[in-house]
């Protein structure tokens, strides 16, 4: 199975803060990944796809880069909204395999 | 608007069974892959199964091979999974997504406890 590391798995930052989250795959994955946002409580929502396209609707200050095994999401100017754990998602091989989440928490 | 509505959690003791369902609306249900997803109490997500559109190509985690069965009825536009010898380790929520494509998970329902006792 393909292993799924994010790092770090808690950042402290504040609003307006440009905040990134790395996604470190055990082998090379393409660019098959997602990346989702989950609230307490809330099922997760899609917010990028094939490691650096915008979902319909997402902010365009979430930003998505990355290929083979390295990848980072990128909050560009940090909103109260976005207080939240974010799991990158694998689809290149079965079975798919998620990141153990990065909580965003505020500082 | 799609909406994918879950049901059949519940408390069931080790080894015991469970049958979940999905409802889906708002799309043409016989045209997209379906999935469960499944999340621990603080944990982290897990992919479980998914189901092609005509229900002929199912995929398994290895955990719940041969314990956990996937199907779907497109006249209903519904997804089930059907737990078998459940485990306390599958205790969780329950997701059913769909899939874009045959690849990652576009819409999700709000999830149905699963509790397994010892």
């Amino acid at each position: 199975d393909i292993q799924m590391t994010q790092s770090p798995s808690t950042l402290s930052a504040s609003v307006g803060d440009r905040v990134s989250i790395t996604c470190r795959a055990s082998q090379s994955i393409s660019n098959w990944l997602a990346w989702y946002q989950q609230k307490p409580g809330k099922a997760p929502k899609l917010l990028i796809y094939r490691a650096s396209h915008l979902e319909f609707g997402v902010p365009s200050r979430f930003g998505g880069s990355g290929s083979g095994t390295e990848f980072t999401l990128t909050i560009s100017s940090l909103q109260p909204d976005d207080f939240a754990t974010y799991y990158c998602q694998q689809y290149n091989t079965f079975p798919w395999t998620f990141g153990q989440g990065a909580k965003v928490e505020i500082k | 608007e799609v909406q994918l509505v879950e049901s059949g959690g519940g408390l069931v003791q080790a080894g015991g069974s469970l049958r979940l369902s999905c409802a889906a609306s708002g799309f043409r249900f016989s045209t997209y892959w379906m999935t469960w997803i499944r999340q621990a109490p603080g944990k982290g997500l897990e992919w479980v199964a998914n189901i092609k559109e005509d229900g002929s190509e199912k995929h398994y985690v290895d955990s719940v091979k041969g314990r956990f069965t996937i199907s779907r009825d497109n006249a209903k536009s519904s997804v089930y999974l059907q737990l078998s010898s459940l485990r306390v380790e599958d205790t969780a929520i329950y997701y059913c997504a769909t899939v874009r494509g045959y690849d990652f998970f576009e819409d999700w329902g709000q999830g149905t406890l699963v509790t397994v006792s010892s």
